[in-house]
């Protein structure tokens, strides 16, 4: 089973920091995603990566899949408040998206 | 982007009986749709795997007479939690899977559904 490993897994910040958060896994993966999911609604797809050595940027956010496909990373940028959620990482495995443990992401005014 | 509904939002039920939550595409065909569950502050646990016409595919550990999974058309599947319990309360959430050229899986989510079991 593919497992993917994402930490930190809870994250307080003041607004402007900075931050970053890991993906990794042992296995490879074809693609990885990002999401984003707030309290009681469903996750919102981000982006995807599908090459190795990839980096997408959205606007504050900059998401990197590693050479080797194993592991990806989401950096984001002087933090606002409107950026507070549950960031997941998910990746595919015999057909079903897995995900990852979740970052739950504050950022204080 | 493609659209998944779910219904209901949420739902308040007594324990031993029924829910019957439902899982829409609403302007696309989805051949497989996906069943999670969600507890409070956790990740997303695959349940079961729905399947346009054929039986569903159940993660381990999931029972599948407590979870009964129907999906009898390419825009509705159907999750039945039969004789709830108030462990069963949690966020359920579905998805589907665009059907297109270059597939990279990326799935679509409906918008949960809340279930309390008292």
């Amino acid at each position: 089973t593919q497992l993917l490993e994402q930490s930190p897994q809870f994250l307080s910040i003041q607004e402007g920091e900075n931050l970053t958060v890991y993906c990794n896994s042992s296995s490879v993966f074809s693609s990885l995603q990002w999401y984003r999911q707030e309290p009681g609604e469903g996750p919102v797809l981000l982006v995807t990566v599908v090459t190795g050595g990839e980096v997408k940027k959205l606007k504050r956010l900059t998401f990197q899949f590693g050479d080797a496909r194993k592991d990806s990373s989401l950096h984001i940028t002087a933090a606002q408040p409107g950026d507070t959620g549950l960031y997941l990482c998910a990746g595919v495995s015999t057909g079903k998206l897995i995900f990852g443990q979740g970052t739950t992401l504050q950022v204080k005014p | 982007g493609a659209v998944v509904s779910q219904h209901p939002s949420w739902v308040i039920c007594k324990s031993g009986t029924s829910v019957k939550i439902e899982c829409r595409s609403l302007d696309f065909q989805a051949t497989t749709m996906f069943w999670y569950r969600q507890f409070p502050k956790q990740s997303l646990m695959l349940m079961a795997t729905s399947n346009e016409g054929s039986k569903a595919t159940y993660e381990q550990g999931v029972e599948k007479d407590k979870f009964l999974i129907n999906h009898a058309s390419l825009t509705l599947s159907t999750l039945t939690v039969t004789s709830a319990h108030p462990e069963d309360s949690s966020f359920y959430i579905c998805s589907a899977r665009v059907p297109r050229q270059g597939n990279t899986g990326e799935l679509f989510f409906g918008e949960g559904s809340r279930l309390t079991v008292l």
